[in-house]
């Protein structure tokens, strides 16, 4: 299974952009790169996928480097609530089926 | 649209006592979920079905827990006897469909989850 390395925590300033890391050396052709994201107490949300093009969806962007071995995801204008446990994920296959498998996330701190 | 519902929020719980969870999916969602997350980690799949059939049960410990998911709806999730280090946060999740194709992307949907103490 590909597996994913991300940084345990980081902070962003209020109004900047967060820019958050994902790196996935293992990642087979036809797995997709999943964000999701956990606020506190809540389960986890979805963000964002993509396969190899760059995405944008009203939540944030995913950019997906050309040999897709790593990933970022972007916050443009981070708010407190953004605030959570972000989850890169690689889906895997299983069978004829796929299931999200979560490494420990980086938290983001948002600060004003 | 509503969301995934479970229930209890809330359970605690004595250890070798025995409990039970439940989720009802997004109507509609062949592909249930469910996921133990311990305070600080990342959530770990237990139990994937489809429709009412197991897909991956390869990580759930099957000497005292056990899932069904009857007629294809609803889902229970057991444990019995549990054991302190069960203490977690339960998440029940769905999808439309999660298979080869264009219904790889669908995304999962996750409820509030259940929060076990065991004693």
């Amino acid at each position: 299974d590909a597996k994913t390395t991300q940084p345990p925590s980081m902070d962003c300033a209020e109004g900047r952009a967060a820019n958050l890391p994902c790196n996935h050396s293992t990642i087979s052709g036809n797995e997709y790169v999943y964000w999701y994201r956990q606020i506190h107490s809540q389960g986890p949300q979805y963000i964002i996928h993509g396969l190899k093009n760059n995405e944008t969806n009203e939540m944030a962007s995913l950019i997906i480097t050309e040999d897709r071995k790593s990933s970022t995801l972007i916050l443009p204008h981070a708010t407190l609530r953004d605030t959570a446990v972000y989850y890169c994920i690689v889906r895997v296959a299983s069978g004829n089926t796929g299931k999200l498998i979560f490494g420990q996330g980086t938290t983001l701190q948002v600060k004003p | 649209e509503a969301g995934v519902a479970q229930s209890p929020r809330y359970k605690i719980i004595e250890k070798r006592q025995s409990v039970a969870f439940w989720c009802n999916p997004i109507s509609g969602h062949a592909t249930l979920y469910w996921y133990q997350q311990i305070l600080g980690q990342g959530p770990k799949l237990l139990i994937q079905f489809q429709n009412n059939g197991v897909v991956d049960d390869s990580q759930l410990p099957k000497d005292r827990f056990s899932a069904e998911r009857l007629k294809g709806v609803d889902s229970t999730l057991k444990i019995q006897p549990a054991k302190l280090e069960d203490s977690a946060v339960y998440l029940c999740a769905s999808s439309f469909r999660w298979g080869g194709g264009k219904e790889m992307n669908t995304e999962a949907f996750f409820g509030q989850g259940t929060r076990l103490t065991v004693v």
